[in-house]
């Protein structure tokens, strides 16, 4: 069974540029995780969907991201513009379920370095 | 809100032994969940081991079992035999039995020496 599946694994842009990450879910996850990691911290959750729905996005900066999951799927975190405080992992993640307690499964993240 | 604190930064145990990741976190609820995540230098989040708050016996997963001391808050992680594949980084974590969302700790990155 594939797993978590994101690209790009890595990107490097300039300050005020915008960036894209797309996420692929394990097949039947209907809830998918944006979680942003700083270096040396835990992940932190940015916005959480039950398929179409964003249920939780209270910790998504709404300025300047902007994220969306259409046909349940696949999903699209975008930052514009970046800044340099938004370098950071930017984890996906994907779970059978918003039941509490379930299994998260995780992707391998997009490295993101703002210069 | 919960919070979860993990005090020590790095460890190291020496390969074959056994070493204990300690972690403690605060919350009013009675139901929820409990997890060690291992992340390697790839950065992928890997589940170690969970614990469901409702349930007295300690979980075990081969070489890894967990100490959870409810009363005291406190969830700390044993690996038994120690191998060189488990140098990485641990975190805790916690999810509330009314939602979804996986709170972590700030991590351990623990070393092995050969």
């Amino acid at each position: 069974e594939a797993g978590v599946v994101q690209s790009p694994r890595y990107k490097i842009i300039e300050k005020k540029q915008p960036v894209a990450f797309w996420c692929n879910p394990i097949s039947g996850h209907n809830t998918l995780y944006w979680y942003r990691q700083n270096l040396g911290q835990g992940p932190e959750l940015l916005i959480r969907y039950e398929n179409e729905e964003a249920v939780d996005d209270s910790q998504l900066p709404k300025d300047r991201f902007s994220a969306e999951r259409l046909k349940g799927v696949d999903s699209t975190l975008k930052i514009q513009p970046a800044e340099l405080g938004d370098s950071a992992v930017y984890l996906c993640a994907s779970s059978l379920g918003s039941v509490p307690g379930n299994t998260i499964y995780f992707g391998e993240g997009s490295w993101l370095t703002v210069v | 809100a919960q919070t979860v604190t993990q005090s020590q930064p790095e460890m190291s145990v020496q390969e074959a032994e056994t070493v204990t990741l300690s972690c403690t976190y605060d919350t009013s609820e009675s139901d929820y969940y409990l997890f060690w995540y291992k992340q390697p230098p790839s950065r992928q989040m890997i589940l170690v081991i969970r614990q469901e708050a409702y349930k007295q016996q300690n979980a075990t997963e081969n070489r890894f079992s967990v100490n959870f001391q409810k009363a005291a808050k406190s969830f700390s992680l044993k690996i038994s035999d120690s191998q060189l594949g488990d140098a990485a980084m641990y975190f805790c974590a916690y999810v509330s039995g009314a939602n979804s969302k996986l709170t972590f700790g700030k991590g351990i990155t623990l070393s092995v020496r050969p």
